[in-house]
C-alpha cells in the first residue's frame, strides 16, 4: 500500500473556480504535513505546510483530519497561474526515519 | 547564492562516462536529499543525509554513489549509467529536528540527466 494517495486528475477548472483536492496517508503515525505545487519540468515548491487546526493562506486553505488520515486543499477563486501538480507529503519524523513521503501529485488546468 | 543550487542543470552523458552531479544549500539545514524524478512519474527517494550520516539509501543501484562532505553539500557520483536512468534529479535539504520555521523541505533546480 502506498504511503500517500491522490486522485490524480486532471482537475480543468474554469477561472474563478474553487477546486479541492484530497489525499490519503496510510501511517497513522505520520506528524508533518506539507502541499507542494510542482509546475512542469521545474522542483517542487512549497505551498503550505498543514496543521492540525487547519490553515490558510490567502485563496488556499488546508485541512487535516487525524482520525481519517487524509489531508484536503482547497484553492478559491482558481487562476491562471495555478495550473500546475499538487504533491502531498507526509513525513512520521521522529517516529521513523527521516523520509519525506510524496504522492503521486493532482494535476490541475485552469481554462481562461 | 541563495536556497538550494544544483550543477549542472543539464548533462548528457554516455554509458561508458562518469559525472558528478552537485548540491548546495545556503539555509543552514543539517539534512540533505536525493531524488529521482522520471517522466510522468512522482518523485523516488534514493539517500537521505542527516548530519552528514547517510540514514536512507532505497535500493539504489550502485551505479549512483552520494558523498555528503558536510552539511551544506552533497553530490551524487554517477558511473556506467543505463538510458533507463535518464531523469530529473533533484537536490533538497530539510532541518532535523525541525526549527521554529517548521520541517519544510526545500528543493534545488535539478538536474536533467540524459544517458545517450
Amino acid at each position: 500500500r502506498k504511503e500517500v494517495e491522490q486522485d490524480p486528475g486532471p482537475f480543468n477548472v474554469p477561472e474563478g473556480a474553487t477546486v479541492a483536492f484530497n489525499c490519503t496517508y496510510s501511517n497513522s503515525a505520520s506528524q508533518s504535513f506539507f502541499w507542494y505545487r510542482q509546475d512542469c519540468r521545474k522542483e517542487p515548491k512549497l505551498l503550505m505546510s498543514v496543521y492540525s487546526s487547519g490553515n490558510e493562506d490567502g485563496r488556499f486553505t488546508a485541512q487535516l483530519n487525524r482520525a481519517s488520515q487524509y489531508i484536503s486543499l482547497l484553492i478559491r477563486d482558481s487562476k491562471l497561474s495555478d495550473s500546475a501538480t499538487y504533491l502531498c507529503v507526509v513525513n512520521l519524523y521522529p517516529n521513523t526515519g527521516n523520509q519525506f513521503y510524496f504522492g503521486t501529485g493532482t494535476s490541475l488546468t485552469v481554462i481562461p | 547564492e541563495t536556497g538550494v543550487t544544483q550543477t549542472p542543470r543539464h548533462l548528457v552523458m554516455g554509458m561508458t562516462n562518469k559525472k558528478s552531479l552537485k548540491c548546495e544549500q545556503h539555509l543552514g539545514h543539517n539534512a540533505m536529499y536525493w531524488y529521482k524524478q522520471s517522466a510522468k512519474k512522482p518523485l523516488e527517494l534514493m539517500f537521505v543525509y542527516n548530519f552528514k550520516e547517510q540514514t536512507e539509501n532505497n535500493s539504489v543501484p550502485s551505479r549512483f554513489s552520494p558523498e555528503c562532505p558536510n552539511s551544506s553539500h552533497l553530490f551524487l557520483h554517477l558511473h556506467t549509467l543505463q538510458p533507463e536512468d535518464s531523469a530529473l534529479y533533484l537536490c533538497a535539504s530539510s532541518q532535523v529536528p525541525p526549527a521554529e520555521t517548521g520541517y519544510e523541505q526545500y528543493f534545488g533546480p535539478g538536474t536533467r540527466l540524459t544517458v545517450t
